[in-house]
């Protein structure tokens, strides 16, 4: 089936820096990524809706400002967490189509990256 | 927007018996409801899905069914082992660009 790699897969930070996570789709295009956030023993809580080539679409109650996402080709979405803070401190998972399949089909995921906030 | 409920939250059953997870959605323009095994720290991995238009799909221990009149599509894993032992989340879709909307999941112990 399709990669989807994504990195780094673990960072720690110091409150108020700045993280980039990269997700990419190693095998084929993906005009859309979606990216989640998961809190240890939840669900993955989609944060935003990453389109190539124009703005992110963002779940209600995600801050844009906070979050930058960034989708600068079809095979590649960046999420920056901004001015992180203790409660950031989660696992971030990215995940994309192969849409050249044609009908909806298998979201493939990234391996997940996780943030600690010091 | 589509709504996916999970039960039950936690399930313990002993190697060998079966084990049942359900799942009802909201949208019923949704057509396509994978079930993902996510081990602790990795990421969410696809074991089966079925599409709207058929009611049953069995792959080995697994078997997945849907009810499209009631909203309703559950997950059946027989002769159940120790390294079934993870979280199982069911999830809906209805279109190509709109992203896969979860359960709550499922902690499954398999005891031995």
């Amino acid at each position: 089936g399709a990669v989807v790699s994504q990195h780094p897969s673990r960072v720690i930070c110091k409150s108020g820096t700045s993280v980039k996570i990269e997700c990419r789709s190693l095998d084929f295009q993906a005009t859309t990524m979606f990216w989640y956030r998961q809190f240890p023993k939840q669900s993955l809580m989609l944060m935003a809706t990453s389109n190539e080539g124009s703005k992110a679409t963002y779940e209600q109650g995600v801050e844009k400002d906070k979050f930058l996402i960034n989708h600068a080709s079809l095979t590649l979405s960046t999420l920056t967490v901004t001015s992180a803070h203790p409660e950031d401190s989660s696992f971030y998972i990215c995940s994309a189509r192969d849409l050249w399949g044609g009908s909806v089909s298998e979201q493939f995921f990234g391996p997940g990256t996780r943030l600690t906030v010091l | 927007g589509e709504n996916v409920e999970q039960h039950p939250s936690t399930l313990s059953v002993q190697e060998g018996d079966s084990a049942v997870i359900k799942c009802t959605y909201s949208d019923s323009a949704s057509n396509y409801f994978p079930w993902y095994k996510q081990e602790l720290g990795k990421r969410p991995q696809l074991i089966i899905d079925i599409r709207s238009n058929v009611g049953e799909k069995k792959d080995q221990r697994i078997a997945v069914t849907l009810n499209k009149t009631a909203k309703h599509f559950s997950l059946h894993i027989t002769e159940t082992q120790p390294e079934d032992s993870a979280v199982y989340f069911c999830a809906a879709v209805n279109s190509g660009n709109t992203p896969l909307v979860f359960g709550k999941g499922t902690r499954l112990s398999v005891i031995a």
